[in-house]
């Protein structure tokens, strides 16, 4: 069965601080994958998403960037933190296709100071 | 625009009473639609959903959901609601193209059950 991992679970950085979470899938190959972040109270926006490797397109414009350099490991990252982008961060696969249901990890809770 | 509206952002009901959450939405084209559940501290968790034919769906955990395409709804019940069933719930339309599904959610509705 399809698996996905989502690390660090919680994160406290510093405002200016750079910024590396991970997100891998495992038994299953090619997926679409995606970054959202849930901030508090508010429902989910989608950040990245990727269709393939080296594939990235982006959401909206943010201090955030996303890379995905092996099929099945997708990468959040920043080079300098914002006090904006604290936030609960959620990693998601789906198979290809146009109506496949995302699967979603547990998240990681980023609280910048 | 694609756009969810789930109008009750808390939603409180007694163990073994029913529920119904109400879920909008606004899109062009024939939709396909998602609930999701999301416990503290958690990601979200599919419980059902629906991409044509019969538009009374069924789920996990006892929920099912009825599509009305003249309301432009998705809501979602359970005839008799558990305290483990407290949690967050989203109701979301898939608007991709080009081979990915672009999930848009709605704000939520937290579930509060009481004993």
């Amino acid at each position: 069965s399809q698996t996905i991992h989502q690390w660090p679970a919680t994160l406290v950085q510093p405002v200016g601080s750079p910024l590396s979470l991970e997100c891998t899938v495992e038994g299953t190959s090619n997926p679409n994958l995606y970054w959202y972040r849930q901030a508090a109270g508010r429902g989910l926006q989608l950040l990245f998403y990727s269709v393939g490797i080296g594939q990235i397109s982006s959401e909206v414009p943010q201090n955030l960037s996303a890379s995905r350099p092996q099929d099945r490991q997708f990468i959040l990252s920043s080079k300098k933190l914002l006090l904006s982008d604290s936030g609960f961060y959620l990693c998601a696969w789906s198979a290809q296709g146009n109506n496949s249901p995302l699967h979603f990890g547990n998240g990681t809770r980023l609280t910048v100071t | 625009a694609q756009s969810v509206t789930q109008p009750d952002i808390h939603i409180t009901v007694s163990e073994g009473a029913s529920l119904e959450l109400r879920c909008n939405y606004s899109y062009g084209a024939t939709p396909y639609l998602f609930w999701y559940v999301q416990s503290p501290g958690q990601g979200l968790q599919l419980l059902l959903k629906y991409f044509s034919g019969d538009t009374l769906v069924q789920g996990i955990k006892g929920f099912e959901a009825e599509f009305k395409r003249s309301q432009s709804s998705f809501n979602l019940r359970k005839p008799s609601v558990h305290w483990s069933d407290a949690a967050e719930y989203f109701c979301a339309v898939g608007a991709g193209s080009g081979g990915y599904n672009k999930l848009i959610f709605g704000a939520g509705t937290r579930l509060a059950v009481h004993p």
